[in-house]
C-alpha cells in the first residue's frame, strides 16, 4: 500500500503558486520523499526528492516538516502546462520499491 | 542526451496471445523497472532488472516475465493475455540498483489493448 495521503484534486490560478500537500506519517528515517507528475497518458516526470532538508530545483521546491511526517510541493508560478496528476511517494526501504498512490489532480485555470 | 525510450507506442492483441514490449534506458543508467498503469490508477510496480537479473518483483503472476540485455536494455513479456492486462506499460531507468534511493526516469509508455 502507498505510504502517503494526498488530496484527490486541487485548483490553482495561472501565475499563482501551487502548494500541494502530502502526509507521510509512517516514514522511516532513511526513506526519501519523491514527487513525480504525469500529464495525461504520458510517462511520469520526475520533479524533486528530499530526505530531511528542503530542496529546490528549476521546477519546484520541496518543503519537508521537521518531524518528516508531511511535505509540500511548491510550484512557484503555475502555468496551464502544469495541469497534471502529482504523485507524492515515500520510497520503501524494506521492500526497495516506489509505491504510487492515486495522486493529486492539479487543474491550473486561466 | 536520450531519455528512456519504449517501443511500440501502441499495441492491440487478442486474449491468449503473447506480447513483448521493449525499453532502452537513459544513457548511463544500468537499472530498468517496469510498471503497469490501469486507467485512473497510479503505476503498479511489476519488476526490476539490475545486472541482467530480476532483483525485485511486485505482485504480478508468472505470466509476466522480463529480460535485461548486456547493453542494459530490457524486454517485458506477457503470456496468455487477459482483458485485464489492458493498460499503459511504463519503463523506468535509474543508476545503481536501489529503487528507494535512486531517482527513476520514466519512458512515454506502451499502450496495450487486449480484445
Amino acid at each position: 500500500d502507498a505510504k502517503t495521503t494526498q488530496p484527490t484534486s486541487m485548483d490553482c490560478a495561472e501565475g499563482r503558486a501551487a502548494n500541494l500537500p502530502c502526509n507521510h506519517s509512517t516514514i522511516s528515517g532513511n526513506e526519501y520523499v519523491y514527487w513525480y507528475r504525469q500529464i495525461h497518458s504520458q510517462g511520469p516526470q520526475y520533479i524533486i526528492h528530499g530526505l530531511k532538508n528542503n530542496e529546490t530545483n528549476e521546477m519546484a521546491s520541496l518543503i519537508i516538516t521537521e518531524d518528516r511526517k508531511s511535505s509540500t510541493l511548491i510550484l512557484p508560478h503555475a502555468t496551464l502546462r502544469d495541469t497534471a496528476v502529482y504523485y507524492c511517494i515515500v520510497s520503501d526501504y524494506n521492500t526497495d520499491k516506489l509505491i504510487f498512490g492515486t495522486g493529486t489532480r492539479l487543474q491550473v485555470f486561466p | 542526451d536520450a531519455g528512456v525510450t519504449q517501443s511500440p507506442t501502441h499495441l492491440i492483441k487478442t486474449r491468449g496471445q503473447q506480447v513483448t514490449l521493449r525499453c532502452s534506458p537513459k544513457s548511463g543508467h544500468d537499472t530498468v523497472s517496469w510498471y503497469q498503469q490501469a486507467l485512473g490508477q497510479g503505476p503498479q510496480f511489476i519488476f526490476q532488472y539490475y545486472e541482467e537479473e530480476e532483483r525485485q518483483r511486485g505482485n504480478f503472476p508468472d505470466r509476466f516475465s522480463g529480460h535485461q540485455f548486456p547493453n542494459y536494455s530490457s524486454e517485458l513479456n506477457v503470456n496468455a493475455l487477459l482483458l485485464g492486462d489492458s493498460a499503459l506499460y511504463l519503463c523506468a531507468s535509474s543508476l545503481g540498483g536501489y529503487l528507494y534511493t535512486d531517482t527513476q526516469y520514466f519512458g512515454p509508455g506502451t499502450r496495450l489493448t487486449v480484445l
